[in-house]
């Protein structure tokens, strides 16, 4: 599969507990994206990669969250001392810098916290 | 901040009926994304306008940008059951990607 992978698919956690989730992108992809969506609503922005370095992050994304991409390649995305409020997909997408910057996403990461 | 709508919010169609969305953004985009996700699925990549009042079409789909490059259309005609989902427009001002409200689309078969 050359595709966007996600692990893990769903993580249950209990309040206050850290998460890391990560993110494979395509593997010539040099643009990587994170965002949140809860149900009925579009994809939040996050922050966007481009190589290894991070060029952009959301004000939505509180110090609680941190993102990494250290060698250019896949990248985790940690939330600290996880809220309730927190519970959302969380999706990677991945692009090559082309014409189009279409963006391929992942199946995403389901976050449920208790 | 920067905004993207969408109306309407929910569309149920007839099989056979034509289907538009409509996006606006509280600014203006360098270019102007579609996608579309399936119920329990992720965001697929339709087509992107670049420029000032833009009109794509893949077959039943027609896209248009406005020339002012702050609003877009997705039109679909005679719509099928394969076209149910959520229609997102997304844009760049910038290295941060705003993806609008997105309009969901039944169709009654």
């Amino acid at each position: 599969d050359t595709g966007v992978s996600q692990d893990p698919r769903h993580k249950i956690t209990k309040r206050g507990q850290n998460v890391t989730f990560r993110c494979d992108p395509i593997s010539e992809h040099n643009r990587l994206y994170w965002y949140r969506q809860t149900l009925g609503q579009g994809p939040e922005f996050l922050t966007y990669f481009q190589n290894e370095a991070q060029l952009e992050k959301s004000r939505l994304l509180s110090d609680r969250f941190s993102a990494e991409r250290p060698k250019g390649s896949f990248s985790t995305l940690e939330i600290q001392r996880t809220e309730q409020g927190d519970s959302a997909m969380y999706l990677c997408a991945s692009s090559a810098v082309t014409v189009y910057n279409e963006q391929f996403f992942g199946p995403g990461t389901r976050l449920t916290v208790l | 901040g920067q905004q993207v709508m969408q109306i309407p919010q929910y569309q149920h169609v007839q099989e056979g009926e034509d289907f538009t969305t409509y996006c606006n953004s509280s600014t203006t985009l360098s270019n102007i994304q579609w996608y579309k996700q399936r119920p329990g699925g992720h965001p697929v990549f339709l087509i992107q306008l670049v420029k000032s009042g833009e009109v794509k079409k893949q077959k039943r789909l027609t896209f248009q940008f406005g020339e002012a490059k702050k609003n877009s259309s997705l039109h679909i005609t005679a719509t099928q059951t394969t076209d149910v989902g959520t229609y997102f427009c997304a844009g760049p001002p910038g290295n941060q990607f705003y993806f609008g409200t997105g309009t969901s689309l039944t169709v009654i078969p």
